[in-house]
């Protein structure tokens, strides 16, 4: 079965700064990979996904994410924090055999500090 | 609506009493998805109903838990004798086939006093 890791449960940056959330999966087979956020009080909305194709994906928000299959990653990145970006960030990879059964990584809780 | 909604928002309920949770997704939506999401435990998968497919119930803790999709559309998920353990936040999603894009509602939290 298909598993997210996600290092670090809180990542704290100023305003201004680079953000980096780690997330590693485990597969044998090249995966889906997807990053969801979640502002306080509210649902999940896709950041960006990757499926195929060019391994650097950018998403909404400034937000990208590089698949690197040697080293079984896809880390979140932003050059530049903003206030707004503070919320939980989710990694999630698609099952095996390309199922759409999500599963998701315990979250990054994010906070910009000003 | 544009989006997936879920009723009630919040509800507390009794130690032993049935619950009902349900989830409209969006208009089209083949796949519907329910997750558990617990303080600092992510999303625990829960169940997954594509189309006209056997659904994927391979995420239900117990059999207290049981979900229907009806019509292809609305979904219900029914938690028996709540446990105080089955407090927390119950998210579904749709998506169209092979989008690979998860649509989720607000959520419903649940409170088992």
């Amino acid at each position: 079965a298909q598993s997210v890791t996600q290092l670090g449960s809180h990542v704290s940056v100023s305003e201004g700064a680079l953000v980096l959330l780690r997330c590693n999966y485990s597969s044998s087979v090249p995966p889906y990979l997807f990053w969801y956020v979640q502002y306080p009080n509210q649902g999940l909305q896709l950041l960006l996904k990757y499926t195929t194709g060019a391994t650097l994906v950018k998403g909404i928000n400034g937000f990208e994410a590089e698949f690197k299959k040697s080293e079984t990653s896809f880390h979140l990145t932003k050059p530049s924090a903003h206030m707004s970006d503070a919320a939980e960030y989710f990694c999630a990879v698609s099952e095996e055999g390309g199922s759409e059964k999500l599963v998701f990584g315990k979250g990054t809780k994010l906070t910009v500090n000003p | 609506g544009a989006g997936v909604s879920q009723s009630p928002s919040n509800k507390v309920t009794e130690k032993g009493k049935d619950v009902e949770l349900r989830c409209d997704p969006i208009s089209g939506h083949t796949a519907l998805y329910w997750y558990r999401q617990s303080l600092g435990q992510g999303l625990e998968f829960l169940i997954y109903f594509q189309g006209n497919s056997a659904p994927d119930k391979s995420g239900l803790p117990s059999d207290r838990f049981s979900a229907e999709r009806t019509g292809g559309s609305v979904s219900t998920l029914t938690i028996q004798r709540t446990q105080q353990e089955d407090s927390a936040v119950y998210l579904c999603a749709s998506s169209l086939v092979s989008s690979y894009e998860a649509f989720f509602g607000q959520g419903t939290r649940l409170t088992v006093v």
